[in-house]
């Protein structure tokens, strides 16, 4: 089974640009989750999708949003970027059983 | 926001050494997971707990899901080289839907 896949890897914008990122999870799993990682916050949680609707949202500002699409894969997007904004952006996918979650490689964002 | 403490931050240990490191919160968890990173990749799904007080091993890996579901720790038995990277807890809530919370990681140096 091939794993959590996200484009790109790597980005580089300037502040008040905007981005979007992608995430195609594990065949079969209908769950994507994107994780903000910082060297200062850690590993913070942005949001969830499921079966194209938004279950959960972590405390971010409405600038982070995203979607998921009917075959799962998910975008998020970034606007009005800031240099706060620099961050590897991490997607999980997680299946209708137990609660694993299995990450993706992340995009390492940097904002200059 | 819900927060885990896991220590310590980083080890230093000597090959073939044991290693054991913890999460505690003042939340009750439902799910505990343990990942390790390494650099420029994402988070690998180690071990998932599902009941207080399960007791789980994979290899050299064992985790223990706390009686009280408000901590977890994992050891690592022998320890070899490729154990080097960034472990870290991550724990769900009950109602959270698939929202991880993590810990800040531990820091594992093994010297040959």
């Amino acid at each position: 089974k091939a794993g959590v896949t996200q484009t790109p890897r790597y980005l580089i914008k300037t502040r008040g640009q905007q981005v979007t990122l992608s995430c195609s999870p594990i065949s079969g799993h209908r769950s994507v989750s994107w994780y903000q990682q910082t060297p200062g916050q850690g590993l913070q949680f942005l949001f969830e999708y499921f079966s194209e609707t938004q279950r959960n949202k972590g405390n971010f500002p409405g600038r982070f949003s995203g979607r998921q699409f009917s075959n799962s894969r998910s975008e998020m997007n970034v606007s009005t970027l800031e240099l706060g904004d620099s961050a590897l952006y991490l997607c999980a996918s997680g299946g209708t059983g137990q609660n694993e979650q299995f990450f993706g490689p992340g995009t390492r964002l940097t904002v200059l | 926001g819900q927060q885990l403490n896991q220590s310590p931050q980083s080890m230093f240990i000597q090959e073939g050494e044991d290693v054991s490191m913890n999460c505690t919160s003042s939340s009750i968890f439902n799910t505990w997971l343990w990942y390790k990173q390494e650099p420029g990749e994402g988070p690998v799904l180690l071990i998932a707990l599902y009941k207080a007080g399960e007791l789980t091993s994979n290899g050299r890996l064992t985790a223990q899901f706390g009686i009280t579901r408000k901590d977890s720790f994992l050891n690592i038995s022998a320890s070899i080289p490729s154990d080097v990277g960034i472990y870290f807890c991550a724990g769900q809530l009950s109602g959270s839907a698939r929202q991880l919370t993590f810990g800040s990681g531990t820091q594992l140096t093994v010297l040959p």
